[in-house]
């Protein structure tokens, strides 16, 4: 099972959107409504801030969303924040004996 | 509130067995869809998804570890336990435990430990 693809980093100034893709095949993000993402700042735990492709936990601010298209997941940042900048991990769920595999990773810059 | 905690050595040899455990409070991981999973990140470098145990002691393991990989729990004693056999350099990591989501769909990880870092090195 391959990682999911990723950019390797996204930047934005403060205010500004941005948005991250998840790249994976028909066997994982194409084939389940079950993408989930990740932040995790330096030396910190991830922390989940998207489940099932666009479903916001409790206590996540409303400027991260999330959506899905074929094969691709993207995680969208409105109004980016200078706490946003962080490392964002895609993960999905691939059925069978597998079950999961997560994606390359991004580092987000806030410039 | 559920909590869980990674504990082990910071420091195996190569070829030894590293044996990993996770301490958990607020599950009991003997109910459905209770499960936990063990996730790694190499310095610099990406998260690995490595395996699960279920409620029910069933176990998924990724296919690139898989024979080196166990895991089982002791629901007596809140704990689940990692057992990777054959270490090498490339295996050093922070070595996470993760609780599976409770609601939705239940294919996310909602709580993580705190993470340990395991050196391979002779």
């Amino acid at each position: 099972q391959s990682a999911l693809t990723q950019p390797a980093s996204v930047s934005g100034s403060p205010g500004q959107s941005i948005a991250i893709s998840c790249t994976g095949t028909s066997s994982d993000i194409g084939g389940y409504n079950f993408v989930s993402w990740y932040q995790q700042h330096p030396g910190k735990a991830p922390k989940l801030i998207i489940s099932d492709v666009s479903d916001r936990p409790s206590g996540v601010p409303y400027r991260f969303s999330g959506s899905k298209s074929g094969n691709t997941a993207s995680l969208t940042i409105s109004g980016l924040q200078a706490e946003d900048e962080a490392d964002y991990y895609c993960l999905s769920y691939t059925g069978g004996l597998t079950s999961f595999v997560f994606g390359t990773g991004t580092k987000v810059t806030v410039l | 509130q559920i909590t869980l905690k990674e504990s082990g050595p910071p420091l195996v040899k190569p070829t030894q067995t590293l044996t990993l455990t996770c301490t958990f409070s607020g599950l009991t991981l003997s109910s459905i869809p209770e499960a936990v999973g063990w996730i790694r990140q190499p310095p610099g470098k990406a998260l690995e998804w490595l395996g699960l145990i279920y409620w029910n002691g069933n176990t998924r393991y990724t296919p690139s570890l898989k024979g080196r990989l166990t895991i089982t729990k002791d629901t007596s004693r809140s704990q689940v336990v990692l057992s990777m056999t054959n270490m090498d350099p490339v295996d050093t990591a922070t070595y996470y435990c993760a609780h599976r989501g409770s609601f939705g769909s239940h294919y996310y990880f909602d709580y993580w430990g705190q993470g340990t870092l395991v050196t391979v090195s002779s």
